[in-house]
């Protein structure tokens, strides 16, 4: 079962900041939080991941609160094209596996 | 260069048929997987293979066979098809703690 909670779905308006949130209450000290997506039918991609500093890269920026308990994904000015299923998923890295939840449906609308 | 990349692409066929689904990694990656992606979109782990042995092995039926002929292939072999088995199937590979990189899917079709 996934370790994390996410609201089915947001809109978001062209342009504007996306905040996506994702809680995950049971993650253990040594589980990174890993966000992916998946536009339509495509293979998803990996976003961004953190274990407990906020993190950014070209694509998103990573906010974990200071207990670990919950996580928030910032896209920056999103375009029509981050409409996505966004899974928030935790991980202990090395070999064990992704348990992909139901993940969140993002619709940035124009 | 496409990082991860399998064939086909689409598949179909007929029940009680045997296919096979190859995917190939160029990353230098260690450990590669096979997900099951069905109607309802639930991404679901089948096997993980950590440099050919396999580490992972989720309760799939026997008729699905991966084989690691090294380590940077992870093929998929279906025996005795049946119309359930239709899905897309992704394969994916990983190093460390770093994020999985994901194919571009075969989408399986039983008939």
């Amino acid at each position: 079962d996934a370790k994390t909670t996410q609201p089915p779905s947001m809109d978001c308006a062209e342009g504007r900041a996306a905040n996506l949130p994702c809680n995950h209450s049971t993650i253990s000290g040594n589980e990174y939080v890993y966000w992916y997506r998946q536009i339509h039918s495509q293979g998803p991609q990996y976003i961004i991941h953190g274990l407990k500093n906020n993190e950014t890269n070209e694509m998103a920026s990573l906010i974990i609160t200071e207990d670990r308990k919950s996580s928030t994904l910032i896209l920056p000015h999103a375009p029509l094209r981050d409409t996505a299923v966004y899974y928030c998923i935790v991980s202990a890295g090395g070999s064990e596996k992704l348990v992909f939840g139901k993940g969140m449906k993002l619709t940035v609308n124009p | 260069d496409t990082a991860v990349s399998q064939t086909p692409k689409y598949l179909v066929t007929q029940m009680g048929n045997d296919k096979s689904i190859k995917c190939e990694q160029n990353l230098g990656h260690d450990t590669m997987y096979w997900y099951k992606q069905d109607s309802k979109k639930f991404l679901k782990i089948m096997f993980s293979y950590n440099n050919k042995e396999l580490i992972i092995n989720e309760t799939v039926p026997n008729r699905f066979s991966p084989k690691s002929p090294d380590k940077a292939h992870l093929n998929l072999h279906i025996n005795s098809l049946e119309l359930g088995d239709s899905a897309v199937y992704f394969c994916a590979s990983r190093q460390g703690i770093y994020g999985y990189t994901f194919g571009s899917g075969t989408r399986l079709t039983v008939v």
